[in-house]
């Protein structure tokens, strides 16, 4: 069964201070796995998807990389503006539904 | 309207109450999705649509009916609803269904926050 755990479940740092969450994942060969941002009150807001071990995208002050048991995503220089839950998905070569973890809570304080 | 819209944004409902929610997607996608999000636990994918046919349906109690009249908007039908139904639920909209070879993006809307009393 597919599987996707994401860690820490809530992070605070510092304004400046960079850091990264994890994504581990299990899934019956891999299609995408997608990294969402989901402020409070609102919809995940897409942000990467990544196909295959040693891609990477950015934006902005976010990198996602990947590797074929987990995905990182790096925050470099956060500023307040950049908390929110992040959140991870997972889609197997099986089906098209996407597999979401729990999510990580992100807090960037001035 | 741009993106992926939902309506309402707030529905408080009683368990004898029959209520739809709305969503309409202005992207031109031809696969629209409906989500659970309750507290704590992971998106819950529901019901999935291409083109207007149904292709998945994650053992959803009866309760919930979905209805996809084109392809630009999706309603889910509620009745007799229990109060652990209260969460976000999540409408969203991909280019395409993702089929073997290829994967697209799903693109959210604000969801609508429901609290059945």
């Amino acid at each position: 069964e597919d599987q996707v755990t994401q860690s820490p479940e809530a992070l605070r740092l510092q304004e400046g201070e960079s850091s990264s969450l994890n994504c581990s994942y299990t899934v019956s060969g891999l299609r995408g796995l997608f990294w969402y941002r989901q402020d409070p009150g609102k919809g995940p807001e897409f942000l990467f998807t990544l196909y295959s071990a040693g891609e990477e995208k950015e934006k902005e002050r976010l990198k996602a990389t990947l590797t074929k048991k987990e995905s990182f995503l790096h925050i470099t220089a956060p500023k307040p503006e950049d908390s929110a839950t992040y959140l991870c998905a997972v889609q197997a070569n099986s089906g098209y539904a996407l597999n979401f973890g729990k999510g990580t809570s992100l807090l960037v304080t001035p | 309207e741009t993106g992926v819209t939902q309506t309402p944004r707030h529905l408080v409902m009683g368990m004898t109450n029959k209520k739809s929610l709305k969503c309409e997607q202005h992207l031109g996608h031809n696969a629209m999705y409906w989500y659970k999000q309750s507290a704590k636990k992971p998106l819950e994918l529901m019901f999935v649509y291409s083109l207007e046919e149904r292709v998945e349906n994650n053992s959803v109690p009866s309760r919930f009916s979905p209805e996809c009249p084109n392809s630009s908007h999706l309603f889910l039908h509620l009745h007799t609803l229990q109060p652990e139904d209260s969460a976000l639920y999540l409408c969203a909209s991909s280019q395409y269904l993702s089929r073997s070879g290829s994967s697209y993006e799903q693109y959210f809307g604000p969801g609508t926050r429901l609290t059945v009393t």
